[in-house]
């Protein structure tokens, strides 16, 4: 099984949004309803913001959002803030039973 | 409040087999209700899923590591397991364990979940002779 592929970079201003795509496969993201995301900075482990394409967990703010349109998912990142920069990881369930993740996205805030 | 551990050698050689545990605490991996997933990341890379367990049932492995890899799990000892053999630089990495909820049927209806919701701060493995 291959990565899902995600842009290597992506940056915006603070107060701006940013979107983070994650392209799979028929036998993954499209195929799935269950697309985390993941955010992790430098130094810790990561961290699950967004479950089953759309859900945040308690806790995570109300400015990250996710979505998914056939082997494509999102995370979109609304009202940018300095805290935000870190590495976003997306992961699909796949019909082999596995997971799979994303290639990885690194967001800077600038 | 559920805390992982990982814990393992450090360093490695080439060709031998690598070990590595993760601890449970605050909380018991008797419970049916969790799987368990090892993740690593390589320096400067990617996170790469190796694999999952359930507290009773089969593992499931990343096909590029099912070779190599076995995962298994200790309830008694609050324990999972990792055995990654004949290792080359190319296992070099931050290794991860990770939980998260297991599917369960309520009456007629089946709540399936596949994410991990809690991660331990992961232990380093360095191949090198």
């Amino acid at each position: 099984q291959s990565a899902l592929t995600q842009p290597r970079s992506v940056s915006e201003s603070p107060g701006q949004s940013v979107t983070i795509s994650c392209t799979g496969t028929t036998s993954d993201v499209d195929i799935s309803d269950f697309v985390s995301w993941y955010q992790q900075h430098p130094g810790n482990a990561p961290k699950l913001i967004i479950y089953d394409v759309n859900k945040r967990p308690s806790g995570v703010p109300d400015r990250f959002s996710g979505s998914k349109s056939g082997n494509t998912a999102s995370l979109t990142i609304s009202g940018l803030q300095a805290e935000d920069e870190a590495d976003y990881y997306c992961c699909s369930y796949a019909d082999n039973f596995n997971y799979v993740f994303g290639t990885g996205t690194e967001v800077t805030v600038l | 409040q559920l805390r992982l551990q990982e814990s393992g050698p450090g360093m490695v050689k080439p060709s031998e087999t690598l070990s590595l545990t993760c601890t449970v605490s605050g909380g018991s991996m008797r419970t049916t209700n969790y799987h368990w997933n090892w993740i690593r990341q390589s320096p400067g890379k990617g996170l790469e899923w190796i694999g999952r367990i359930y507290s009773s049932g089969s593992p499931h492995y990343n096909p590029s590591l099912e070779r190599r890899a076995v995962i298994s799990v200790d309830t008694s000892q609050g324990q999972l397991s990792l055995r990654l053999k004949s290792v080359t630089a190319a296992d070099t990495a931050l290794y991860y364990c990770a939980q998260g909820p297991r599917d369960f049927w309520s009456g007629l209806r089946h709540y399936d979940f596949h994410y991990m919701d809690v991660w331990g701060d992961g232990t380093t493995v360095t191949v090198s002779s």
